[in-house]
């Protein structure tokens, strides 16, 4: 069976300090695809970062990276100098080669200015 | 990145009646699309994927004579809640995939109410 894990249903950072958002994962698939995605208060899903299973690099886009770990199942979303803005839920998600994307429990940060 | 557009954003309906929702992809072809149901604080449960032209496929648990989803074009797909009932009550969101994407584009979603 397939399935996300995010094991923090909350989290606090101050502002301006990073923040390490946790994900485990579980498949059997070879190939597959991680995702990260933001939703606000509003309810729109904001895409963040996507890593392949076969990238060999961290996924980094702006001031999010995604520290991969393969042998551990696991892909943490790091965010670096964290903004009021970023205050919201954080859903990390996982698509299998069937091409479903199965979702976290997500996690609500909150950053205090 | 890809636009995909989700209507209404909002909706009240009476116990009962049917509703309609609608996603459109705007600016590249869907040819797969999914809808999702979230309740409040929690995670998305994925309740269908439909290929363009081809009937959708419901999750387990999911009441497809409940749920009716249409997928006739590359850029819309809609689902309708028939005969909602105040248990319906929920956020539903649409994503989008187009061919060769890696990516699912989301919808803004549907705050549905039933009194």
């Amino acid at each position: 069976a397939q399935k996300i894990t995010q094991t923090q249903p909350g989290m606090f950072v101050q502002e301006k300090e990073a923040v390490t958002l946790d994900c485990t994962y579980d498949t059997s698939d070879p190939s597959y695809g991680l995702f990260w995605y933001k939703q606000p208060s509003s309810g729109e899903m904001i895409f963040l970062i996507y890593q392949g299973s076969y990238d060999q690099q961290n996924a980094t886009e702006g001031r999010y990276s995604l520290n991969f770990q393969k042998a551990r199942k696991s892909a943490n979303l790091v965010i670096s100098a964290s903004q009021l803005g970023d205050s919201a839920m954080y859903f990390c998600a996982m698509r299998n080669q069937g091409g479903k994307l199965i979702f976290g429990q997500g996690t609500e940060l909150s950053v205090k200015p | 990145g890809a636009v995909v557009s989700q209507h209404p954003s909002r909706v009240i309906c009476k116990s009962g009646t049917s509703v309609k929702i609608e996603c459109r992809s705007l600016d590249f072809q869907a040819t797969t699309m999914f809808w999702y149901r979230q309740f409040p604080k929690q995670s998305l449960m994925l309740m269908a994927t439909s290929n363009e032209g081809s009937k959708a496929t419901y999750e387990q648990g999911v009441e497809k004579d409940k749920f009716l989803i249409n997928h006739a074009s590359l850029t819309l797909s809609t689902l309708t809640v028939t005969s909602a009932h105040p248990e319906d009550s929920s956020f539903y969101i649409c994503s989008a995939r187009g061919r060769g994407q890696s990516e699912a584009f989301f919808g803004q979603g549907t705050r549905l109410t039933v009194v």
